[in-house]
């Protein structure tokens, strides 16, 4: 099956860095998205990977290992609009049909 | 440039009742996706559109839900007769359609409860 986990809650320190991880089981992949999703608002677009390594934009980073299936999104001198949810979706063909699967999100407060 | 845009923003309905959902995209982009998303949860696809063509509607419950992309730009998802179970929030996203990133851009959804 087609399976992708990530933690249900995280809690970091405004300034600190914080890493949430996102481990999947997919045939056909194709590529890791990460999202953020501010309460009460539509998913906004944070990242892509679809190559091993480490993707560097600003304060966000997101990594990749397809050997390991398992991709982590890193947020530096976290500020307290960091507060959202993260969502790791991972693109899978099957076919000519390609599907984006969504995990539940990783529900992220930032405190003072 | 204009983002994907949706309406309304908020719907209440009492259950049995019809409702319907209106999404452009953004310009230029062949791709357009109806989901469904529930408190806590991610995004559940209901049906992806390459220009006017469904390419994947398995997910749409078709006893009751449907949805039109008659000239391959706006969309419409329609529910008749809405249930209680159907209160979520539906996004619509679009993509360019491309092979590549083929990155999905949300709109900021509708928000319906039903009563």
């Amino acid at each position: 099956g087609q399976n992708i986990d990530q933690p249900t809650e995280m809690t970091a320190t405004e300034g600190a860095i914080v890493q949430i991880n996102c481990t999947y089981q997919t045939s056909g992949f194709n590529g890791l998205f990460w999202y953020q999703q501010h309460a009460g608002e539509a998913p906004t677009f944070l990242s892509y990977n679809v190559l091993d390594g480490l993707e560097e934009k600003g304060r966000f980073s997101s990594f990749l290992s397809r050997s390991k299936g398992y991709s982590y999104l890193l947020l530096k001198e976290l500020q307290m609009k960091d507060s959202a949810s993260y969502l790791c979706a991972v693109r899978s063909y099957a076919g000519n049909n390609r599907k984006l699967i969504w995990g539940l999100g990783t529900s992220l407060a930032v405190n003072p | 440039e204009a983002g994907v845009v949706q309406s309304p923003r908020y719907k209440i309905i009492e259950k049995k009742q019809p409702v319907a959902f209106w999404c452009n995209p953004i310009s230029g982009h062949n791709t357009l996706y109806w989901y469904l998303q529930n408190l806590g949860q991610g995004p559940e696809l209901l049906i992806r559109y390459e220009n006017e063509e469904a390419v994947d509607d398995s997910q749409l419950p078709k006893d009751r839900f449907s949805a039109e992309r008659l000239k391959g730009v706006d969309s419409t998802l329609k529910i008749q007769p809405a249930e209680l179970g159907d209160s979520a929030v539906y996004l619509c996203a679009s993509s360019l359609g491309d092979a590549s990133t083929d990155t999905q851009y949300f709109g900021p959804g509708t928000r319906l409860t039903v009563l």
